[in-house]
């Protein structure tokens, strides 16, 4: 069965900080993808990873993947307020999406 | 272009009831899929359908079911409900199957008493 791990869970960091969100998981997938939820929100899409060694940058936000070590990461260059949020990264598995339990950021001033 | 819409946004239902909750994705796109959000938790995947046919399947009990319309809307059904089945159900349509890109709605509330 499919399982995906994020960590951190949760994470406090200050403004202008550097800091990296993991994400694993189990089976061979093609497609990794990162949402954002602001609370009582939706998700929106922010990546779409399609092939081992995909990066795509937006704004102060970098994801990466590894399909060998099925791994993605999500980096986050000089945080700002902004981007407090809870982050998920999710895995499609044959017509079945497998979403992590989600990091809940939070970025102080 | 409108984005997904859900339908209701909230709704309150008792224990043992009927419950259908109504989606409409993007104009063009013709895979809908379900997902049941716990309070705290990521999205748990319950269906996908594209044209119609079901095409994936979540681990969930057969109380739930849905449906996919000729103009590419959906329709989620839960019967017989249980405190458990309180979440935010969201729906998401893409352009195909596979989950190239999904665009999510905004989600229905459902709180079973």
């Amino acid at each position: 069965e499919l399982k995906v791990e994020q960590n951190p869970l949760f994470l406090s960091m200050q403004e202008g900080k550097n800091y990296t969100i993991y994400c694993n998981y189990s089976t061979t997938s093609d497609r990794l993808y990162w949402y954002r939820q602001d609370p009582g929100k939706s998700l929106e899409s922010l990546f779409v990873l399609l092939s081992n060694g995909a990066v795509k940058q937006e704004g102060r936000l970098m994801a990466s993947l590894d399909t060998k070590a099925r791994l993605s990461t999500l980096h986050i260059t000089a945080a700002v307020h902004d981007l407090s949020a809870t982050y998920f990264c999710a895995v499609d598995n044959n017509n079945d999406m497998r979403f992590g339990a989600g990091t809940r950021l939070t970025v102080k001033p | 272009d409108a984005g997904v819409t859900q339908s209701p946004t909230h709704l309150i239902k008792t224990r043992g009831q009927q419950v259908t909750l109504r989606c409409s994705p993007i104009s063009g796109h013709k895979s809908v899929s379900w997902y049941q959000q716990v309070l705290g938790q990521g999205p748990q995947f319950i269906f996908q359908y594209y044209e119609k046919e079901e095409r994936g399947r979540g681990n969930f009990p057969d109380r739930f079911s849905a449906r996919q319309f000729p103009n590419y809307s959906s329709e989620l059904n839960v019967n017989a409900l249980l405190l458990g089945d309180s979440a935010l159900y969201l729906c998401a349509s893409s352009w195909e199957t596979g989950f190239p890109e999904a665009f999510f709605g905004q989600g229905t509330r459902l709180t079973v008493v």
